[in-house]
């Protein structure tokens, strides 16, 4: 099993640029969920997906925040234009759903660097 | 607002000692409580999903307890090892959003 798969692992980036995060999912996971951890918040849910749908997006901090998940192998998280506050690692986490035992898996995390 | 609170904020030990700490969460629209074991730079790894009321689940020197009427759940650690020192989370999924909500962690450092 492969398990959650984000990229880039580390970026580091100049303000006002555009950020993208990718993710892949656990094959046969249908909710993914994107995090933010930073020192002062911890973690952070900023999007929840199931079965490809946004289900609950309240966590996106603002405008410059898009997600998207085309199908249910890849999403995204993009930031446009990026600031320095964003500097965060951002992680993503797929589980499946119907049970409640269910447990997270979660990725690697991208370390990002707003400068 | 979901609030998922977890103390002490940090433990320091010495290894052999034995430790616990506390999950706080809603008593309402639960749905499971889950624990996660977290090193720096690393991804959080699972290490319990509990779902029912008075649930206890173990593994290894680790265990866990649940009470989801009074809305709390408590960490336990036999015998600690200079190698469980990390920051142990929980978090709470609620019925009616699904989402899984984290505590800010309890950091824990088993001195040798």
């Amino acid at each position: 099993d492969a398990g959650v798969i984000q990229s880039p692992r580390h970026e580091v980036t100049e303000m006002g640029q555009e950020v993208t995060l990718r993710c892949k999912p656990i094959s046969g996971h249908n909710s993914l969920f994107w995090y933010r951890q930073t020192m002062m918040r911890g973690l952070e849910l900023l999007i929840y997906f199931n079965n490809n749908v946004p289900i609950d997006d309240s966590g996106m901090p603002e405008d410059r925040f898009s997600a998207k998940m085309p199908n249910a192998s890849f999403s995204t998280l993009k930031i446009q234009p990026s600031e320095p506050r964003d500097s965060a690692v951002y992680f993503c986490a797929s589980s499946r759903t119907g049970n409640s035992g269910n447990t997270i898996y979660f990725g690697e995390g991208s370390w990002l660097t707003v400068v | 607002i979901l609030n998922v609170e977890q103390s002490p904020q940090s433990l320091h030990v010495q290894e052999g000692d034995s430790t616990n700490f506390t999950c706080s969460f809603p008593s309402s629209n639960f749905y499971a409580l889950h624990w996660y074991r977290w090193e720096t730079a690393k991804s959080p790894e699972a290490l319990f999903v509990m779902t029912l009321n008075g649930d206890e689940k173990k593994k290894g020197r680790i265990s866990a307890t649940l009470n989801t009427k009074e809305g709390y759940s408590y960490l336990y650690i036999k015998g600690s090892q200079p190698e469980d020192s990390a920051t142990y989370l929980c978090a709470f999924r609620s019925s009616n959003t699904g989402k899984l909500i984290f505590g800010q962690g309890t950091t824990l450092q088993v001195k040798p």
